[in-house]
């Protein structure tokens, strides 16, 4: 079974710009989740989307904002990009079968100049 | 105000001997705990998991423990490898592996051959 993919991989922006950045989860997995990870704060979570739905929402500002397709696959775009917003963004799924496991995609990694 | 910590930035064991992955937490409505493991440009991989309904679960190579009354768990790893160099990270949720994942800041271990 294919894994959670995650694109691009690497991006360079600057301040001001806006970015979008896509994730497609595991095959047959409805959850798909969004977290920052940087050297300062460690791994947070932005939001959770379900069916379509945002379920979950982490405490971040309104510039980082999401959607879920009906296939699944989420997008989360960050507005007016900071240089505070350079991370590492990861996307993970789960199943939602039960007590399920989130399994995470590799990364995009955006830098903000 | 951090509901999960890891006080240890980073850990340095022999090959052969145990690695013992320390992690406390606050939030006394965390029921289910997962450990996972990252690599330099990758996304955290799942280790193992526990439900506040367990104190032990094994899998392998790996046990996680869990004191409930001390709020503290720990990720055994035995014999530690020198594939097992990592940054280890506990995360906890409350409502099953699906639901926001809180995490710790991470541990990093060298296994030394």
């Amino acid at each position: 079974k294919a894994g959670v993919t995650q694109t691009p991989r690497y991006l360079i922006k600057t301040r001001g710009q806006q970015v979008t950045l896509s994730c497609s989860p595991i095959s047959g997995h409805r959850s798909v989740s969004w977290y920052q990870q940087t050297p300062g704060q460690g791994l947070q979570f932005l939001f959770e989307y379900f069916s379509e739905t945002q379920r979950n929402k982490g405490n971040f500002p309104g510039r980082f904002s999401g959607r879920q397709f009906s296939n699944s696959r989420s997008e989360m775009n960050v507005s007016t990009l900071e240089l505070g917003d350079s991370a590492l963004y990861l996307c993970a799924s789960s199943s939602q079968l039960a007590i399920e496991t989130q399994y995470f995609g590799p990364g995009t990694r955006l830098l903000v100049l | 105000d951090q509901q999960v910590k890891q006080n240890s930035p980073s850990l340095s064991v022999q090959e052969g001997r145990i690695s013992i992955l320390n992690c406390d937490y606050t939030n006394s409505m965390f029921d289910y705990f997962l450990w996972y493991k990252k690599y330099p440009a990758e996304g955290p991989t799942f280790l193992i998991s526990i439900s506040s309904i367990k104190d032990k679960n094994e899998d392998g190579r790996f046990t996680v423990f869990l004191n409930k009354s001390a709020k503290h768990l720990s990720l055994h790893i035995v014999p530690s490898q020198p594939g097992d160099s990592a940054v280890y990270f506990c995360a906890a949720s409350v409502g099953g592996g699906n639901t926001p994942l809180v995490f710790g800041k991470g541990t990093r271990l060298s296994v030394i051959a």
